[in-house]
């Protein structure tokens, strides 16, 4: 049971280029979620899902894409990198309204 | 809309001390409370999780407790230990938020020895 996986841990993108952000659980939660934390900040959510096939926005979804095609994926898109989404993105997923449990974080750098 | 705040930002204490830390939210109506661990560079651990309908939680030497009526939680760690230290976040999920967590900032802890 390896909990709530992400790839990769580190990356460095120029300005303008995309990349996806994967994150997968094996616990066969319903809910997952997007997560970035930036230094000094709590953590603030982008985007969330209840099941397969339906995400809604959290509180600073721009310049991000998702989708949810599986219980256990929620990739997270980024299009047109800008220096303002450097930071660490945390994937998490729960059954319910309950326990959130987090991945390992993905530190994303934009030059 | 709901705000987190956690003071102090970081603390000091020596091995052996029994120790507090606050977390205080500005909305009442909250569904439940969790507190987590973060260790640099990882991810977050949860630790405890309180129901609102809850007065605390335990878990070893970890102690949670809620006073939604004073929008209060307090997280006790018995006997620190070098090992606990870390940065410790609350977040609190709201009645009718879904399940959307508003996180605090946190209270980096060091443990001396």
């Amino acid at each position: 049971n390896a909990g709530v996986t992400q790839t990769p841990k580190f990356r460095i993108l120029k300005i303008g280029q995309s990349m996806t952000l994967q994150c997968a659980q094996d616990m066969n939660h319903n809910y997952m979620y997007w997560y970035r934390q930036d230094p000094g900040m709590g953590l603030k959510l982008i985007y969330y899902s209840v099941g397969a096939g339906i995400t809604d926005k959290g509180e600073v979804p721009n310049g991000y894409n998702v989708s949810r095609s599986t219980t256990e994926d929620f990739p997270l898109r980024l299009e047109l990198a800008a220096p303002s989404q450097t930071s660490v993105y945390f994937c998490a997923s729960s059954l319910f309204y309950d326990e959130q449990f987090f991945g390992p974080g993905t530190r994303l750098t934009v030059l | 809309k709901q705000e987190v705040t956690q003071i102090p930002a970081a603390l000091s204490v020596p091995e052996g001390e029994n120790l507090v830390l606050n977390c205080s939210f500005t909305d009442s109506a909250i569904y439940n409370l969790q507190w987590f661990r973060q260790d640099p560079g990882k991810g977050l651990t949860s630790l405890l999780l309180i129901q609102s309908s809850q007065r605390e939680q335990t878990s070893g030497r970890l102690n949670a407790s809620l006073d939604k009526s004073s929008g209060r939680s307090t997280l006790y760690i018995a006997a620190s230990q070098p090992g606990d230290s870390a940065t410790y976040l609350c977040a609190v999920r709201i009645t009718g938020g879904g399940n959307k967590l508003t996180f605090g900032t946190g209270t980096q802890l060091k443990v001396e020895l």
